[in-house]
């Protein structure tokens, strides 16, 4: 079975540059999201999708953070512009069911490992 | 804000057992605890799963108590290769949501020779 797939797997960028990342959960996995983990903290969750609908975004830094899951499979995160404090690694999991109802475990790409200069 | 307290880091020897303990608080009636571990440059990845009591697989043992208000995940003959953060995670309670996926900071196991 095919993991969750990210991509790029680095990318290097200069403040207030515009970013994008991609995800390609798991097949047949209903809900999506994508964490921000900074060096030496454990992953935040910024924003859940359930199939292409958002489910929780509370975390999400809206002014230069977005994001979109078109038909309910796969999803690009996008930060524009970017700032210094945003260079983390961004990481995908996909469950396939709510992880709240069901207490199922998340499966994680990856990453795309940001550094913003 | 993280509502999970565990050790930021444990060392151990090459055929030791290791516990590391999670303190839960205000885990929800019924949240299961889910322990997580990470290797650099990786996702986390699933280790083990549990209510109450104790659950063992073929990696890992969760001990839960009565109280469910922490939990010990305990490694058995730790090889150079459990090197790696772990993770401890609840869903909290929060009114009008499905509650939130918290994870800490996570313990840093380092395994020696």
């Amino acid at each position: 079975e095919a993991g969750v797939a990210q991509s790029p797997r680095y990318k290097i960028i200069e403040k207030r540059q515009s970013v994008a990342f991609w995800c390609n959960p798991i097949s047949g996995h209903a809900t999506l999201y994508w964490y921000q983990q900074i060096l030496g903290q454990g992953p935040k969750l910024l924003i859940q999708f359930q199939n292409n609908g958002v489910v929780d975004d509370s975390q999400l830094p809206k002014d230069r953070f977005s994001a979109e899951r078109l038909k309910g499979v796969d999803s690009t995160l996008k930060i524009q512009p970017a700032k210094l404090e945003d260079s983390a690694v961004y990481l995908c999991a996909s469950t396939l069911s709510p992880y709240r109802e069901y207490n199922e475990k998340l499966f994680f790409g990856s990453g795309t490992q940001l550094s913003v200069l | 804000l993280a509502k999970t307290t565990q050790p930021i880091s444990m060392d151990s020897y090459e055929g030791q057992e290791v516990n590391i303990t999670c303190s839960h608080n205000n885990i929800a009636t019924n949240d299961y605890i889910t322990w997580y571990q990470q290797f650099p440059s990786q996702g986390p990845r699933f280790i083990i799963q549990g209510y109450k009591t104790k659950v063992t697989n073929e990696v890992a043992s969760l001990f839960i108590p009565a109280d469910r208000k922490s939990s010990t995940l305990s490694l058995p003959r730790v090889s150079l290769s459990d090197t790696a953060v772990y993770y401890c995670l609840v869903a909290y309670p929060a009114e009008g949501s499905q509650g939130n996926l918290i994870f800490g900071k996570g313990t840093k196991l380092s395994v020696k020779p």
